[in-house]
């Protein structure tokens, strides 16, 4: 069973336009739920995180939307830019009690110049 | 060299051979993890060791063995492996398991090892 939905799998947008993944969840336990970018042939790196008590944090151009009652949260990347073509995944953690990343599948993020 | 390193980057190796993969991490972090990745699948946590003792074993078939004989180091050998073993392995540290002083631990990975079993 997967524990974290992520869509969509690819994402073509054009440079300054808005990118949107949405990632869903059903473990209300959960209670971080960071982003990670992977560039090719590198790890994955965390971009930008939230906890459950604010419904949105942004970070320059990485805003994440959290919505605790449908179990959903969101990626936004504003002005998207060349640089921020990568595969970037979502994840969910109950860090306060047991800590262990649950991952989405991946979107892949391809943005034209 | 800092961060989490991993060595070797590339590895092909066939279905009877012996094999171990390196981690190591320069960030004085005390939880070590071992993630497969393959296409088009979400990352798979495999091991997790925590103060060098083993805390996760994520039903991973006995032909992968791991071994952290010190929290700075990580390895994972390799026998008698498939072919849809082939991925990339990645290996990752954090602080601590669960949150410390009440924010999160940071998972930091290493770059992996592409792992290719003829």
């Amino acid at each position: 069973q997967q524990q974290v939905k992520q869509s969509p799998q690819s994402l073509i947008v054009q440079k300054g336009g808005i990118s949107i993944i949405n990632c869903a969840y059903e473990n209300t336990a959960f209670d971080y739920f960071p982003w990670y970018q992977q560039f090719p042939g590198k790890g994955p790196a965390l971009l930008i995180a939230i906890r459950p008590d604010v419904s949105e944090k942004k970070e320059g151009r990485f805003t994440i939307s959290f919505n605790k009652s449908a179990k959903q949260f969101s990626l936004h990347i504003m002005d998207s830019q060349p640089g921020d073509s990568a595969t970037y995944f979502c994840a969910a953690d109950r860090g306060s009690t047991l800590g262990r990343l649950y991952f989405g599948r991946g979107t892949q993020l391809t943005v034209w110049p | 060299e800092t961060g989490v390193t991993q060595t070797p980057r590339h590895l092909v190796m066939g279905m009877t051979n012996k094999k171990s993969l390196k981690c190591e991490q320069h960030l004085g972090h005390n939880a070590m993890y071992w993630y497969k990745q393959s296409a088009k699948k979400p990352l798979e946590l495999m091991f997790v060791y925590n103060f060098k003792e083993q805390t996760e074993n994520n039903s991973v078939p006995s032909r992968f063995s791991p071994e952290c004989p010190n929290s700075s180091h990580l390895f994972l050998h390799l026998h008698t492996l498939q072919p849809e073993d082939s991925a990339l392995y990645l290996c990752a540290s954090s602080q601590g398991l669960t949150f410390t002083g009440g924010k999160p631990n940071e998972q930091f990975f290493g770059p992996g090892t592409r792992l290719t079993v003829l």
